[in-house]
């Protein structure tokens, strides 16, 4: 079955770059998201990658895929404090959606 | 346009009753998926619905139930309430099979 993985907590300065990965199980997902959700929140969409792209860049946020070692990767430049949320990585197979266990974010002023 | 809305946004109940939460997707949308997110179990699909059809299940017991309607509103429902049950409620909305929209959720305490 589906299984999204993420590490649990990252800390950075406020100015460094973040960098959080994620592993998923189902090659045959269509699209993989990032999620930010902050306290008391609902689920805010950052970004996706569909499943035959490499890269994508927005603004701040760059997100890598490695199809062949199901390897996702979210990249946000330039963290601020207003950046400290958990980020959820996702995989989508038609309307359902597995998430990871959320990676939280802490920035460091 | 405007975003995926969920009503009641807080709810408060106790074990053994019914609760209904509804979902309006976003003006479009057709497919409407239920999420429950909780401290200890995360976030976990519940179920989703196209066109008033029940697509994808999730691994849920039969008290909770769900339907979409012509407009594409969606309710789910959740019968015999249990103290587990507490959790925030999400829904989501896409076009059909690609990214989705959350609502705010709906935080269901039940005591």
């Amino acid at each position: 079955g589906e299984d999204v993985e993420q590490s649990l907590f990252l800390s950075v300065r406020e100015g460094d770059s973040s960098v959080i990965n994620c592993t998923y199980t189902d090659s045959s997902s269509t699209y993989l998201y990032w999620y930010k959700q902050e306290p008391g929140a609902g689920l805010q969409l950052l970004t996706y990658i569909f499943s035959n792209m490499d890269m994508k860049q927005d603004q701040r946020l760059t997100v890598l895929l490695n199809k062949k070692d199901k390897h996702l990767s979210l990249r946000i430049a330039d963290t601020q404090t207003g950046d400290s949320a958990i980020y959820f990585c996702a995989e989508s197979i038609g309307g359902k959606s597995t998430f990871g266990d959320g990676t939280t974010l802490t920035v460091k002023p | 346009k405007a975003g995926v809305t969920q009503t009641p946004r807080y709810l408060i109940k106790t074990r053994g009753q019914q609760v209904t939460l509804s979902c309006s997707p976003i003006s479009g949308h057709r497919s409407v998926s239920w999420y429950q997110q909780t401290p200890g179990q995360g976030l976990q699909f519940l179920f989703e619905y196209f066109s008033e059809t029940q697509r994808n299940k999730g691994n849920f017991p039969g008290r909770f139930s769900g339907r979409q309607f012509s407009n594409s509103r969606s309710e789910m429902n959740v019968s015999t309430l249990e103290l587990g049950d507490s959790a925030l409620y999400l829904c989501a909305s896409s076009e059909q099979n690609n990214e989705q929209f959350f609502g705010p959720g709906t935080r269901l305490t039940v005591l």
